[in-house]
């Protein structure tokens, strides 16, 4: 079990560039989940997928945020044009499918700390 | 909507003393309850869980009891250690997807 590894670790960018992190989960997890998570504060659901499809995104996805999964594994989250309000720790969490929707255990990489200067 | 409200820190204590941090839930239907650590520079890292009310979960000499009568879900370590000082999270999962944070709860433990 080699765990959920997040790239890069930490990424400063200035205001209006993109970024793009990336996110590999434990292998056999189907569930992929990403949480934004601000100093001081505990994490906060962005999106999900299962397998390749995206199932719930927050509100606080707004449309310069976008995530794909695009073969089930491995996924991305982009960011366009970002804000200095962006400025974040980016975790991404990986989970079985529980059965008959029961809570399974969601696993959490190291996070990518983002500073937008 | 769900919400998870736990003690405000930081919690300051010494080592091999008594360690008590509060978490309280709102939530519809069964939820799962969790406590994560978050150590200075990592991820969270799962400390314990409980799926079901009356379930106990323990790790590492720290427990937490699913209370559904009190909507609560407390952790406790009889003795800490200068090794336990982290930030602690208490989350509750529902319906098999989003996990919901408490807001953290800072351990500092002293020689």
């Amino acid at each position: 079990d080699t765990g959920v590894s997040q790239n890069p670790r930490h990424k400063i960018t200035k205001r209006g560039q993109n970024v793009t992190f990336r996110c590999d989960p434990i292998s056999e997890h189907n569930r992929l989940y990403w949480y934004r998570q601000t100093l001081g504060q505990g994490p906060e659901f962005l999106t999900y997928f299962q397998n390749e499809a995206q199932l719930e995104k927050s509100r606080l996805l707004s449309d310069r945020f976008s995530a794909e999964r695009p073969k089930g594994s491995f996924s991305t989250l982009e960011i366009q044009r970002t804000e200095q309000g962006d400025s974040a720790m980016y975790l991404c969490a990986s989970s079985l499918e529980g059965w008959r929707g029961a809570q399974e255990t969601q696993y959490f990489g190291p996070g990518t700390r983002l500073l937008v200067l | 909507g769900d919400s998870v409200t736990q003690m405000e820190g930081p919690v300051t204590l010494s080592e091999e003393a008594f360690l008590t941090i509060n978490c309280t839930y709102t939530a519809t239907g069964y939820p799962s309850l969790f406590w994560y650590v978050q150590y200075p520079g990592e991820g969270l890292q799962l400390l314990l869980k409980a799926t079901k009310a009356d379930d106990k979960g323990s790790n590492k000499g720290f427990e937490a009891t699913y209370r559904k009568e009190t909507t609560s879900f407390h952790l406790e370590k009889g003795s800490v250690q200068v090794s336990d000082s982290a930030v602690y999270f208490c989350a509750l999962g529902n319906a098999g997807n989003m996990l919901t944070f408490g807001g953290g709860t800072r351990l500092m433990v002293k020689p």
